[in-house]
């Protein structure tokens, strides 16, 4: 079975910093690794997703991560914080099933300040 | 527009009366389930479905049922709705094989048991 753990449940910055968010996982097979946001009242949208090949990972609105596999490690990063990059981040890990079952880590509240 | 829709967005009942929440998709996802999202917990699936007629449960799926009688819809049934049951609950979909890895989320329905 697999798991996530992402570090910190809130993170805060001051726009124009540097966001890291940190997703650590666990999986007995190769994963498939996905970083989605929450904004306010709304659902979860796709920031980006590890599948194969490239471990650096471009995703939406100037983010990106990188899968290290020796550290289990798949961190969000963004160069400079917006005021709308305030949101809720999950990281969330599946398995080459088939389907796409995904497992959440709780999640991450990322505050900027202005 | 390809998207997942729930219905209803909000709903406030009483322990025990019965309730139905549905979700439809309409990129012909062969993948749907349910998630729900406590503070704290990040989201836990309830219950998926591989394809019609074919349901599995989740990491929580005590006091929840589903049904897919149709490739489009997957509704979140509760019996006998508890207090426990508050919850925020998102349904998603995916395709399945090779390209599965990416779930589509609905908005979300806010359910609160008196």
């Amino acid at each position: 079975a697999q798991s996530v753990t992402q570090l910190g449940s809130h993170v805060s910055v001051s726009e124009g910093a540097l966001v890291l968010l940190r997703c650590n996982y666990s999986s007995s097979v190769p994963p498939y690794l996905f970083w989605y946001v929450q904004y306010p009242n709304q659902g979860l949208q796709l920031l980006l997703k590890y599948t194969t090949g490239a471990t650096l990972v471009k995703g939406i609105n100037g983010f990106e991560a990188e899968f290290k596999k020796s550290e289990t490690s798949f961190h969000l990063t963004k160069p400079s914080a917006h005021m709308s990059d305030a949101a809720e981040y999950f990281c969330a890990v599946s398995v080459d099933s088939g389907y796409s079952t995904l497992t959440f880590g709780k999640g991450t509240m990322l505050l900027v300040s202005p | 527009e390809a998207q997942v829709t729930q219905n209803p967005r909000y709903l406030i009942t009483v322990t025990g009366k019965k309730l139905t929440v549905t979700c439809s998709q309409n990129m012909n996802h062969e993948y749907m389930s349910w998630y729900r999202q406590d503070p704290g917990l990040g989201l836990r699936q309830i219950y998926y479905s591989m394809n019609v007629e074919v349901t599995d449960k989740g990491d929580v799926p005590e006091g929840y049922k589903v049904s897919r009688k149709e490739k489009r819809n997957f509704p979140l049934i509760l019996e006998s709705p508890s207090p426990n049951q508050t919850s925020l609950y998102f349904c998603a979909s995916s395709l399945t094989g090779t390209d599965s890895y990416e779930q589509y989320f609905g908005p979300g329905t806010r359910l609160t048991v008196t």
